[in-house]
């Protein structure tokens, strides 16, 4: 365990679905980030909120709405995904938004997402 | 933001000690340098952060030269367990500026440990 913890680790959603993911830190971090990784591709970074104020939104479409209710939880909302959305997203939480102090992000095990 | 440029991939048996480079031309005064090792299907975890000269931790060592436009993580004595993909990123705290703070990742390196 990281003390980033990501549910559900699998979830496989049709079209018209609306699911969220959920991440939640143990840690008493500050920030908390969502990235995507899709196979063979870079990690992208969608969304950074610093103390429960989002500060980034990487031109992600609005069909990945972000919810961050207080700084130890992070929520994914998800709706009319496309076939191309499916891949892993990954959480991960920092002391401070930035390089993280020495000891970098911690990141959970991620969401496996498969959309049909 | 710094890119960063890393070898695609490399192969290296047990028990030798693996040097990976990391090209960052681009780096600001602020920017933080850290390497990160990711498993198949999780999310990346911390290895080593530095700012100048040389750090070491139980883990690896990070060799950064004066003029910080390169760095190089060292794997004393690598296992099969540590078959993974390598990442190298720059990136700044909070109070170094708009955007420095966002920690891009590249393709890294796909290091393969060979019995």
């Amino acid at each position: 365990e990281t003390g980033v913890t990501q549910t559900p680790r699998h979830l496989v959603m049709g079209m018209t679905n609306k699911k969220s993911l959920k991440c939640e830190q143990h840690l008493g971090h500050n920030a908390m980030y969502w990235y995507k990784q899709s196979a063979k591709k870079p990690l992208e970074l969608m969304f950074v909120y610093s103390l429960e104020e989002r500060v980034e939104n990487n031109s992600v479409p609005s069909r990945f709405s972000p919810e961050c209710p207080n700084s130890s939880h992070l929520f994914l909302h998800l709706h009319t995904l496309q076939p191309e959305d499916s891949a892993l997203y990954l959480c991960a939480s920092s002391q401070d938004r930035g390089a993280g102090g020495g000891y970098g992000y911690t990141f959970g095990s991620g969401t496996r997402l498969t959309v049909v | 933001l710094a890119k960063t440029t890393q070898p695609i991939s490399m192969d290296s048996y047990e028990g030798q000690e693996v040097n990976i480079t990391c090209s960052h031309n681009n780096i600001a005064t602020n920017d933080y340098i850290t390497w990160y090792q990711q498993f198949p299907s999780q999310g990346p975890r911390f290895i080593i952060q530095g700012y100048k000269t040389k750090v070491t931790n139980e883990v690896a060592s990070l060799f950064i030269p004066a003029d910080r436009k390169s760095s190089t993580l060292s794997l004393p004595r690598v296992s099969l367990s540590d078959t993974a993909v390598y990442y190298c990123l720059v990136g700044g705290d909070l109070n170094s500026g708009a955007g420095s703070y966002q920690l891009t990742f590249g393709k890294g390196t796909k290091l393969s440990v060979i019995p």
